[in-house]
C-alpha cells in the first residue's frame, strides 16, 4: 500500500525567512503533485513533477523530484504572509494502464507571521 | 473556459439516507475522480471514472458508487450514510494520457450528516 509522508505537518515561521516541506512516499512512482489549500477552499495545482531530478519553480516556490530516493522537496524562498496555507503532495497511486488516482500527504499547514 | 464545478454546495443530510452529488469537469477533460475530505486531512481517493466506467476504486465501502455520463459529467451517490461520511467531496478532472497529466480540483460538496 502507498503511503505518503510529509514533514513538518505545522510550521510557523516569519516573513523574508527561507524554508523546506518534505514529501516521502513508499513506492515507485513516475509523477508526484503539489496542491495548496486556504481554509474552505479547495485545491489549487503548484506543480506536477514528472521524472527524476525535475525541478519546477513558480515565484516564491520550487519543488524538486528525487524519484530514488522517493522524495519530494517543497522551497519557499523569502516567505511572505500570502503563501500561508496547508501544501499538500500527492503520488500517482497506480500509474498502470492510465489510472491515475491520488495518494495524498496529511499536509502542510504553513502559517507565515510578518 | 469553465473549470471543474460541483453541485450543490452544501448539503445535510440524516444517517441511513441517501446522496448524490454532481460534477462537471474542465472543458475538454474526459477523465472524472473523486476523493473525500475529513475535517483537517488530506484528501482520500474514492474512485475514478474514464469512458463511463469505472477505472480504479480507492478503499471504499460499496456504499459509495458512481456514474459517468457521455458528456463525461459525473455523479457520487452514498447510501446508507453514516456521521463519518460528514466530509468535504472533491470532484478533480482530467484528460487522459495528456503530458503534464494536471489534475484540476473542483470547489467540493461539503455534507454533513447528522
Amino acid at each position: 500500500e502507498l503511503k505518503v509522508e510529509q514533514n513538518p505537518l505545522f510550521l510557523s515561521m516569519q516573513e523574508g525567512k527561507n524554508y523546506t516541506i518534505y514529501c516521502n512516499y513508499s513506492t515507485t512512482s513516475d509523477r508526484l503533485y503539489w496542491y495548496r489549500q486556504d481554509p474552505g477552499k479547495s485545491l489549487e495545482s503548484l506543480f506536477v513533477l514528472l521524472s527524476n531530478g525535475a525541478v519546477k519553480q513558480e515565484g516564491r516556490l520550487m519543488a524538486s523530484l528525487d524519484t530514488k530516493a522517493r522524495l519530494s522537496t517543497l522551497h519557499i524562498t523569502a516567505a511572505v504572509h500570502d503563501l500561508s496555507a496547508t501544501y499538500f503532495c500527492a503520488v500517482v497511486t497506480d500509474s498502470g494502464g492510465g489510472a491515475d488516482g491520488l495518494t495524498f500527504g496529511k499536509g502542510t499547514h504553513l502559517i507565515i507571521q510578518p | 473556459d469553465a473549470g471543474v464545478t460541483q453541485s450543490p454546495t452544501h448539503l445535510i443530510k440524516t444517517r441511513g439516507q441517501q446522496v448524490t452529488l454532481r460534477c462537471s469537469p474542465k472543458s475538454g477533460h474526459d477523465t472524472v475522480s473523486w476523493y473525500q475530505q475529513a475535517l483537517g486531512q488530506g484528501p482520500q481517493f474514492i474512485f475514478q471514472y474514464y469512458e463511463e466506467e469505472e477505472r480504479q476504486r480507492g478503499n471504499f465501502p460499496d456504499r459509495f458508487s458512481g456514474h459517468q455520463f457521455p458528456n463525461y459529467s459525473s455523479e457520487l451517490n452514498v447510501n446508507a450514510l453514516l456521521l463519518g461520511d460528514s466530509a468535504l467531496y472533491l470532484c478533480a478532472s482530467s484528460l487522459a494520457f495528456l503530458e503534464g497529466y494536471e489534475q484540476y480540483f473542483g470547489p467540493g460538496t461539503r455534507l454533513t450528516v447528522t
